[in-house]
């Protein structure tokens, strides 16, 4: 079973409009939740959060964390071409045990179109 | 800046082949990583390592060997290649934990 599940699997939209990806997740003793973007190649890191309610930003993306409804959202605003990317999202947890284990949703495919 | 590097960048091998994926890292991190990539299957852990002399299994270890005798490299060996082991993969390191990976650019590997 997917521990941890993105939404939507694939999007596309017009340079402009804003988006809003979703990452829910199921695990045993959370430790952070992090959001990745995938162009060609290597993925790059965006955001690292720990904490319910606090909004992280860079430019126009933006991510927050919901640690009692176990999701966070990354929302891009004004698209442009250059986001189009595959956007992971990935949860660290330590189970039941005492090793940590880092997990990634199967990420959202998103396409901007002129 | 070098970060980390893998080679190669593409792979072709015949069933029962084996190889060596390389990877190498400049930045003095202790923790280093071994993920495969399917198409819409997002990322997989094969191995990871916590420092040198020091390997441990992730979720797909079956089919893959690991070794880490220094800080620097983190070698992936495939034995007896197999078709379902044609992947993208990807190495990776940290200064800590799992916190901010910072990626190689990728082996696309198929075994036909």
């Amino acid at each position: 079973e997917d521990k941890v599940v993105q939404s939507p699997l694939s999007l596309v939209v017009h340079e402009g409009d804003t988006v809003t990806l979703n990452c829910s997740y199921e695990v045993t003793n959370f430790r952070s939740l992090l959001w990745y973007k995938q162009e060609k190649k290597a993925p790059t890191f965006l955001f690292m959060l720990t904490s319910s309610g606090i909004e992280k930003k860079s430019g126009r993306l933006s991510s927050i964390l919901d640690k009692k409804e176990l999701f966070s959202i990354l929302n891009i605003t004004a698209t442009q071409t250059g986001d189009s990317a595959i956007y992971l999202c990935a949860v660290e947890y330590t189970g039941g045990g005492s090793n940590y284990k880092l997990t990634f949703g199967k990420g959202t495919l998103l396409t901007v179109n002129p | 800046n070098a970060g980390v590097t893998q080679t190669p960048k593409f792979r072709i091998l015949k069933i029962g082949q084996s190889m060596t994926l390389q990877c190498t890292q400049d930045m003095n991190h202790n923790y280093m990583y071994w993920y495969r990539q399917d198409p819409g299957m997002g990322l997989k852990l094969i191995y990871y390592s916590v420092g040198a002399g020091i390997t441990d299994k992730g979720e797909v270890p079956n089919g893959y060997n690991v070794s880490r005798s220094t800080t620097e490299d983190f070698p992936l060996r495939l034995e007896l290649a197999a078709p379902s082991q044609t992947s993208v993969y990807f190495c990776a390191s940290s200064y800590d934990r799992n916190e901010k990976l910072f990626f190689g650019s990728g082996t696309q590997l198929s075994v036909l």
